[in-house]
């Protein structure tokens, strides 16, 4: 079966501007979880969703949103980019919320010049 | 807050060695331990898990062992290969269910 899907692989945008990312998770899976991954801080936890509806939050500030639409796919947007915001950001997706490991996609690496 | 820490953050053992990584968790509501493994360039991917109603789950060459009095749980290698090579993560699903994973370790299995 298809794994996670996450597009684009790869983004460079310039400071203030506003990007999206998309996640496919895998069929039946209802959860989809995004984190950002940097050298220095590992994997940072940035929300939950799970049935359309964002069930947690990580520490990050209002400039980062998601959402979660009716087929489970799920986006999240970064607006007013700064250079900090250059990270890889990793979806994961898993088949209910509670003890159920997660399947990752492979990322998408974005770079803020 | 919720926290889990991972150590050592580097590991560098001989091929055939055993390596342990430790980790220590805040929430005492958390009830699930998964751990994931991450090569260079790829996903994390998820290695082995464990519940609170278990102590220890082997699975081949690799065990993890849960104390939750003491909130530790571990991860055990045997005979490592060079292809164990990678940096692994501890995680622990908290009360609310979100996963908070540790720092990560970079472990070496030289050759």
């Amino acid at each position: 079966k298809a794994g996670v899907t996450q597009t684009p692989r790869y983004l460079i945008k310039t400071r203030g501007q506003q990007v999206t990312l998309s996640c496919s998770p895998i069929s039946g899976h209802r959860s989809v979880s995004w984190y950002q991954q940097t050298p220095g801080q590992g994997l940072q936890f940035l929300f939950e969703y799970f049935s359309e509806t964002q069930r947690n939050k990580g520490n990050f500030p209002g400039r980062f949103s998601g959402r979660q639409f009716s087929n489970s796919r799920s986006e999240m947007n970064v607006s007013t980019l700064e250079l900090g915001d250059s990270a890889l950001y990793l979806c994961a997706s898993s088949l209910a919320l509670g003890e159920d490991g997660y399947t990752f996609g492979s990322g998408t690496r974005l770079t803020v010049v | 807050g919720e926290n889990v820490e991972q150590h050592p953050s580097t590991l560098s053992v001989q091929e055939g060695d055993s390596a342990v990584i430790k980790c220590t968790y805040s929430d005492s509501a958390s009830n699930y331990f998964p751990w994931y493994k991450q090569e260079l360039g790829k996903r994390p991917q998820l290695i082995i898990d464990i519940r609170s109603n278990v102590g220890e789950k082997k699975d081949q060459r690799i065990a993890v062992t849960l104390n939750k009095t003491a909130k530790h749980f571990s991860l055990h290698i045997t005979e490592t290969q060079p292809e164990d090579s990678a940096v692994y993560f501890c995680a622990a699903e908290t009360g609310g269910f979100k996963t908070i994973f540790g720092a990560g370790t970079r472990l070496f299995v030289k050759a």
